[in-house]
């Protein structure tokens, strides 16, 4: 099992571009999360889907989208990409909502 | 709201000591608090998850304690290894909230 997996590792962008995150989960989970991650600030939760076919807004969500694909895919789009987006992005799956929470190995994103 | 910290910021030990890491939570009504590790450039590692019923989780040489009424819980290293240099983050869950996580503790152990 692959666990859950992230797609692309280092990504830059310009300001103003756009792109998409992808994360995957072979673990059958039921909830989904987006993570982003900065020094001094720790992890902070962007948005989260406890199952498929709802998505919540969580900590930190404006700039950001979110499409929960189906069970194993939880997608994360940045419309127009700004400098303050620059940082670290983690996925993660979990049984459900109180569940052990467990990790993609993360994407990070630049924004110039 | 739940607030979680984690003091120190840094620790360094010596190869074999045995270590205490500190977490502290604000709101005491947690479901359950969760310790992962974390490696320079990579993801979180889930180490122990402790529900809020149980007062202490063990898995080799980590002990994972929980104490609801003072807000705190600890996580015990035994006779340390250069390869448990990581940082350590804990994190709670408390009603409709998802994880709140604290900043981590980096540990440095030196051989």
């Amino acid at each position: 099992n692959a666990g859950v997996t992230q797609t692309p590792k280092f990504q830059v962008l310009k300001t103003g571009q756009s792109m998409t995150l992808q994360c995957a989960q072979d673990m059958n989970h039921n909830s989904m999360y987006w993570y982003r991650q900065d020094p001094g600030m720790g992890l902070r939760l962007i948005y989260y889907s406890a199952s498929e076919g709802t998505t919540d807004k969580g900590e930190v969500p404006n700039g950001y989208n979110v499409s929960r694909l189906n069970k194993r895919e939880f997608s994360l789009r940045l419309e127009s990409a700004a400098p303050s987006q620059t940082s670290v992005y983690f996925c993660a799956s979990s049984e459900g909502p109180y569940y052990e929470q467990y990790f993609g190995p993360g994407t990070r994103l630049t924004v110039t | 709201k739940q607030e979680v910290t984690q003091i120190p910021a840094a620790l360094s030990v010596p190869e074999g000591e045995n270590l205490v890491l500190n977490c502290s939570f604000t709101d005491s009504a947690i479901y359950n608090l969760q310790w992962f590790r974390q490696d320079p450039g990579k993801g979180l590692t889930s180490l122990l998850l402790i529900q809020s019923s149980q007062r202490e989780q063990t898995s080799g040489r980590l002990n994972a304690s929980l104490d609801k009424s003072s807000g705190r819980s600890t996580l015990y290293i035994a006779a340390s290894q250069p390869g448990d240099s990581a940082t350590y983050l804990c994190a709670a869950h408390s009603g409709n909230t998802p994880l709140v996580f604290g900043k981590g503790t980096r540990l440095s152990v030196i051989a």
